[in-house]
């Protein structure tokens, strides 16, 4: 079956610091991964996709995040984190065998102090 | 606005009544999808349309739970006899059929039963 874990359900860093949320995920076929943001108020976004063609992804608003099959892992990094990153952050399986329904993860929020 | 769009955004309702949450795609959207998210989890999947036809329901959808999708565009979810579990965020999203195409959300309807 696939599942996704979020190691941490909070994390919080300095503005200006670097940002590492993790995931590891379990997947029987090669899979589909996503990050998702999602900020108060507002609908899910589209931070980034890996589709299995690098293994480093660049996403949006410098994000990033690199698929390591060995470890199944994929984990959201950014160099410098910003005051407008504070927000909860999904990880996320997209099921191609499935019409690509997704799998999400329980989501870690991301608090960034001034 | 061309994104995807729910209404109402809160509904308070009391338990055993009906209700119902419409969804409206971005309009070449062939896919739909309905997923629930409670406090502190991500987001579940109930079910998905291609057109109109639905094509998978989640165990989580009892029978008190119909979606529709009559035409192929909007979308219906309707729960009748509420209870109080059912109080959650119902999310819609929708996107092209194919592999890895990216599923654009709406901003959800805050379902409270009281």
């Amino acid at each position: 079956a696939q599942s996704v874990t979020q190691l941490d359900s909070h994390v919080s860093v300095s503005e200006g610091t670097p940002v590492l949320l993790r995931c590891n995920y379990s997947s029987s076929y090669s899979p589909s991964l996503f990050w998702y943001v999602q900020h108060p108020n507002k609908g899910l976004q589209l931070l980034l996709k890996y589709t299995s063609a690098a293994t480093l992804v660049k996403g949006i608003n410098g994000f990033e995040a690199e698929f390591k099959k060995s470890e199944t892992s994929f984990h959201l990094t950014k160099p410098s984190a910003h005051m407008s990153d504070a927000a909860e952050y999904f990880c996320v399986v997209g099921l191609m065998e499935y019409g690509n329904k997704l799998v999400f993860g329980a989501g870690t929020i991301l608090r960034v102090k001034s | 606005d061309t994104g995807v769009s729910q209404n109402p955004r809160h509904k308070i309702t009391k338990r055993g009544q009906n209700v119902t949450f419409r969804c409206d795609p971005i309009s070449e959207h062939n896919r739909l999808y309905w997923y629930r998210q409670t406090l502190g989890q991500g987001p579940e999947f109930l079910t998905y349309f291609q057109n109109e036809a639905q094509l998978e329901k989640s165990r989580l959808l009892s029978d008190r739970f119909s979606a529709e999708r009559p035409k192929g565009s909007f979308s219906t979810l309707e729960i009748q006899r509420t209870e109080q579990g059912d109080s959650a965020m119902y999310l819609c999203a929708s996107s092209l059929a194919g592999t890895n195409t990216e599923a654009f959300f709406g901003q959800g309807t805050r379902l409270t039963v009281v």
